[in-house]
């Protein structure tokens, strides 16, 4: 596609309650990043995928935190056991190796 | 704390007046900064970047200016509009592709 997408834009869950949020990168892009953003703040790294290297893991915040994408294609997000303090939106980029990050329009995630 | 800051959090400008947004890294070895602009409900949008070699660059109505000596990074916008209120938010990568985001400035455009 012309851009990153990100499914759903919205996504409303029980506290206790796993979601899964996924990311489609632009075509062609071999490295995959996913960013939380809470509330008034900047970005903060979760994780990272470049092609079929072992994922950069380093800021994901607990082990209910985990990522997945098979090849250079689709990545899911899944945060089990979800808690108020997950509540952020959470956003996903693409690049060409290192070079620039492109966005997607984020999931803004709340937990009740 | 974070190693990418901007020194104002709010910035409000009136239309046709150039705007200056600033921000302080402290990772000497940081070797690439990226100004990205965010509008509410949208993901961060890529407006310009440097890197370490280079103190100027130039792009349609934006300018970066890159000071290595004191760590600071600018954003010059030349005649703001309406269109350029958003949150902005300046990065730096230190390694091979992790980006350090700083807490964003907010730039209202007033008519």
């Amino acid at each position: 596609g012309a851009g990153v997408s990100q499914s759903p834009s919205n996504k409303v869950t029980e506290k206790g309650k796993d979601v899964e949020l996924r990311c489609d990168p632009i075509s062609g892009h071999t490295a995959l990043y996913w960013y939380r953003q809470r509330l008034g703040q900047g970005l903060e790294f979760l994780i990272y995928f470049q092609g079929n290297s072992a994922p950069d893991k380093s800021g994901l915040p607990s082990d209910r935190f985990s990522a997945e994408r098979t090849g250079e294609s689709v990545s899911t997000l899944t945060i089990q056991r979800t808690q108020q303090e997950d509540s952020a939106v959470y956003l996903c980029a693409s690049s060409k190796r290192a070079d620039t990050q492109y966005f997607g329009p984020g999931t803004r995630l709340t937990v009740l | 704390g974070e190693s990418v800051g901007l020194h104002l959090p709010t910035l409000s400008v009136q239309e046709g007046d150039n705007s200056i947004i600033n921000c302080a890294y402290s990772n000497s070895a940081s070797d690439y900064f990226i100004w990205y602009k965010q509008e509410s409900g949208k993901g961060p949008q890529f407006i310009i970047d440097i890197r370490s070699n280079m103190d100027k660059r130039q792009g349609q109505r934006v300018t970066v200016l890159l000071n290595k000596t004191v760590k600071h990074l600018s954003l010059q916008i030349a005649a703001t509009q309406p269109g350029d209120s958003a949150v902005y938010f300046c990065a730096e990568r230190s390694n091979d592709y992790k980006l350090s985001f700083g807490a964003g400035t907010t730039v209202t455009v007033r008519a």
